[in-house]
């Protein structure tokens, strides 16, 4: 089957940095994205990496590693805007995308 | 302009009734999707428009029927649900479906509750 794992919570104060893992198995891969999604609201677009690597934007970075299925989303100079839920995605081979399990994300004060 | 709209906002309905949730994109986007979002919960897809046709539909039950009336308007019609159709319904939009980065934009959902 498909999987996509992520930790379930993870917490952090202003202005600190938080690293959300992602582990995944899936039939096909073309790359992995982000996603960030408030209580009440829509999902939104954050990064993609298709190849290994880092990719920056902003306070937010993604990286990859395609050889250990792996990837994490950085995120630096917590604000408590930040606190809301966040997903890795994949597109699998049939290219539907397969959403993670969800990081919810508390940032306190 | 980036952006997916969706109404109704919230739609609460008995088993026996018939309604329509609607969602529409003026980015010029060909592929549209359905997806249902429980509670702290991924989403989860229910159906995949490609260039007006149905793509991909993830054995989504009967009561569940969708239309694309044209490349800009993607609508899910609902008859006889069940209180566990009960979700966050959300559509997103993407240039196409195959190919390209896996960016797809997200209206703000629709709460369905099933009474």
């Amino acid at each position: 089957g498909q999987s996509l794992e992520q930790p379930s919570e993870v917490t952090a104060v202003e202005g600190a940095i938080v690293q959300i893992n992602c582990t995944y198995q899936t039939s096909g891969f073309y790359g992995l994205s982000w996603y960030q999604q408030h209580d009440g609201g829509a999902p939104t677009f954050l990064s993609y990496n298709a190849l290994d690597g880092l990719e920056e934007t902003g306070r937010f970075s993604s990286f990859l590693s395609r050889s250990d299925s792996y990837g994490y989303l950085l995120l630096q100079e917590l604000q408590m805007k930040d606190s809301a839920s966040y997903f890795c995605a994949v597109r699998d081979n049939t290219d539907k995308l397969i959403f993670g399990t969800g990081t919810r994300l508390q940032v306190f004060p | 302009d980036t952006e997916v709209t969706q109404t109704p906002k919230h739609l609460v309905m008995g088993m026996t009734n018939k309604k329509s949730l609607k969602c529409e994109q003026h980015m010029g986007h060909r592929a549209m999707y359905w997806y249902k979002q429980k509670a702290k919960k991924p989403p989860e897809l229910m159906f995949v428009y490609s260039y007006e046709k149905l793509s991909i539909n993830e054995s989504v039950p009967s009561r569940f029927s969708p239309e694309c009336p044209n490349s800009s308007l993607l609508n899910l019609h609902l008859h006889a649900l069940q209180p566990e159709d009960s979700a966050l319904y959300l559509c997103a939009s993407s240039p196409t479906f195959t190919g390209g980065t896996d960016t797809q934009y997200f209206g703000p959902g629709t709460r369905l509750t099933v009474l």
